[in-house]
């Protein structure tokens, strides 16, 4: 089946800096992919819509500037959150549209802001 | 290499019906299996499971886990059709990969 790879899983870092979240397609061109932000008791909050080749769509309330997000092929996009802060502090999902239709999901990275 | 499957990955039925939904995994450092609903945007959280044999209820919706069969069910009774929708599984781990998804199930309820 399809496979969607996010990078890191993991991140540590300081309050001020910024951080730089990978999703790739690895078997298929995804024309279309989502960034979700988990929140207590596992529900997930879609973040922005992201098109290759042009500007995401983010949800209301999401910060533009904040979480640059960037569709540079049919198989990356990237979520840079920028000058993270502690209440950045999260569980950043993204997924991918296949020709299909269908969604997959990556494994999830783990943000924590000191 | 750790998955998740589900079953059946298409179901089409009346509204009225019960559905069982599955879902079985290979994964190390087992958490905890959720079960999602998406619609349009992101996905609704429906359940986490995290002990075994332990039925969690919601409405019309329940799941529960089998540890030993590495699986869990989630069933609709008197499905509606709004009910119509794909039913994610997913499993977290402790390490490594955080969460590994399901293909999904759509299932859709005809009036």
């Amino acid at each position: 089946g399809a496979v969607v790879s996010q990078h890191p899983s993991r991140v540590i870092c300081k309050s001020g800096t910024s951080v730089k979240i990978e999703c790739r397609s690895l078997d298929f061109q995804a024309t279309t992919m989502f960034w979700y932000r988990q929140f207590p008791k596992k529900s997930l909050m879609l973040m922005a819509t992201s098109n290759e080749g042009s500007k995401a769509t983010y949800e209301q309330g999401v910060e533009k500037d904040k979480f640059l997000i960037n569709h540079a092929s049919l198989t990356l996009s990237t979520l840079t959150v920028t000058s993270a802060h502690p209440e950045d502090s999260s569980f950043y999902i993204c997924s991918a549209r296949a020709g299909d239709e269908k969604l997959f999901f990556g494994s999830g990275t783990q943000l924590s802001v000191l | 290499e750790d998955k998740v499957v589900q079953s059946p990955l298409s179901l089409v039925v009346h509204e009225g019906d019960t559905v069982t939904l599955n879902c079985s995994y290979e994964v190390t450092n087992f958490r905890s299996l959720l079960w999602y609903k998406q619609e349009k945007k992101a996905p609704t959280f429906l359940f986490m499971l995290t002990s075994s044999g332990i039925e969690k209820k919601s409405g019309r919706l329940s799941s529960i886990l089998d540890k030993k069969e590495l699986s869990s069910i989630l069933n609709i009774t008197a499905t509606q059709t709004g009910d119509s929708a794909i039913y994610l599984c997913a499993v977290e781990a402790l390490y490594g990969q955080n969460f590994v998804f399901g293909p999904g199930t759509r299932l859709s309820v005809l009036p």
